[in-house]
Parts: structure tokens; sequence; C-alpha cells
């Protein structure tokens, strides 16, 4: 079975920008998450979509959006782009149901943003 | 919020000795999870305990879900350099719909 897909592995853009990252969960996986990673704040969550809802937000300002389509994939959007969003950007896909939510994530290899 | 830490924030060991990171949260949890990220890599799902004092092992790994279910550890015996890496606790909490993630516990292995 294939693994959780982010593309692109790595980003570099310029303050003010706008970013859009892509998931592709494990088939049959109806839940997908996104947290930032970075040194000093370790996983932050970012949000979380099932079935093309978004059912759960972190502390994210309005600028960090998301969205899933009915195959599942979800794309992570950023827009002005802040030299504070540099971050690893992880998305994870489960088996969560819809009152359910202690099934394992999984994750894929991130993408890495850098804003200069 | 619900906050989850974890002590150590790094541990350094010589190949062959024992290790252990310790997670608490702030709030009750309905169940913790155990996830392991090597370096340069994503993490990758270990283990989930749910009972109050579960304890699972696997292999050289023990991991022990606190009576009140409020703190967790994660032990290693006899370390090996294929131990290297990050090692996060994520605690869900009673009435939390997402998993809250600890800082991690990163793990240097000497030979």
């Amino acid at each position: 079975k294939a693994g959780v897909t982010q593309t692109p592995r790595y980003l570099i853009k310029t303050r003010g920008q706008q970013v859009t990252l892509s998931c592709s969960p494990i088939s049959g996986h109806r839940s997908v998450s996104w947290y930032q990673q970075t040194p000093g704040q370790g996983l932050q969550f970012l949000f979380e979509y099932f079935s093309e809802t978004q059912r759960n937000k972190g502390n994210f300002p309005g600028r960090f959006s998301g969205r899933q389509f009915s195959n599942s994939r979800s794309e992570m959007n950023v827009s002005t782009l802040e030299l504070g969003d540099s971050a690893l950007y992880l998305c994870a896909s489960s088996l969560r149901g819809p009152s359910s939510y202690n099934s394992p994530l999984h994750f894929g290899n991130g993408t890495r943003l850098t804003v200069t | 919020g619900q906050q989850v830490m974890q002590i150590p924030q790094y541990q350094h060991v010589q190949e062959g000795e024992d290790f252990t990171t310790y997670c608490n949260s702030s709030t009750t949890l309905s169940n913790i999870q155990w996830y392991k990220q090597r370096p340069g890599g994503h993490p990758v799902f270990l283990i989930q305990l749910v009972k109050s004092g579960e304890v699972k092992k696997q292999k050289r790994l023990t991991f022990q879900f606190g009576e009140a279910k409020k703190n967790s550890s994660l032990h290693i015996t006899a370390t090996q350099t294929t131990d290297v890496g990050t090692y996060f606790c994520a605690g869900l909490s009673n009435y939390g719909q997402n998993f809250v993630f600890g800082p991690g516990t990163r793990l240097s292995v000497l030979p």
C-alpha cells in the first residue's frame, strides 16, 4: 500500500507570495491533518479535514487555509508568506472516523518551505 | 488549552545504556500515542496506550501510561545506534478531537 505522498518536497518563496502544498493520503483514509514543524515550536496542529469538511482547526492565522477533495487528497495554502512561515509542513492521514479520533497518524515526508 | 510536556529535551547515551523519556499532560487523556522521527525523516507511529496503568512492550521498548492518565513514559533497554531520533508523545484529551504533540526528546547514541 502506498504511503502518504506530499508534493513538492522543497519550496523556496519570497515574503508576500503565496504557496500551495499537496497531500495524497493512504488509500481508504478519509482524514487528513496538517502540521507545522519547526525546531523551536515542535509539531503544531494546523487543521484536519474529513470527508471534504474541516472539522478541527489549530491556532494559526487565517493566512493558512486548506481544502480536501472528494478523493481525500488535500491541499494547504499559505498566503502573504512571512519569514516565520519557514518550516517543514507535514501531512498525516488516518482511519479516524466521523466520531472517532484515536487512530494512528501516518505522516508523509513533508514539504520543506523556506521563505526569504 | 491542553499542554503536553516532555523531558528531557535531549539525551546522549553510550550504546548499550538505557534511555527513558517522560511525557506529562496538563489534562487527563483518553489515550496517548508515541512516534519516532529519524533525522531527516517524518514521524512514524510506534504505539497507542488507552487504559490507565497500561504497559506495552515492543522488543527493547517499554511504554507505560500513568494511573491518572496524565503521564506516560518510553523506556529503551540497551540502546543501539538505530534508536537515534526524536521521540514524540501525542495526547488526546477526553474532550479533544486532535492529538497534541509534546516537544519531543532527541536521543543520540554514541557507538
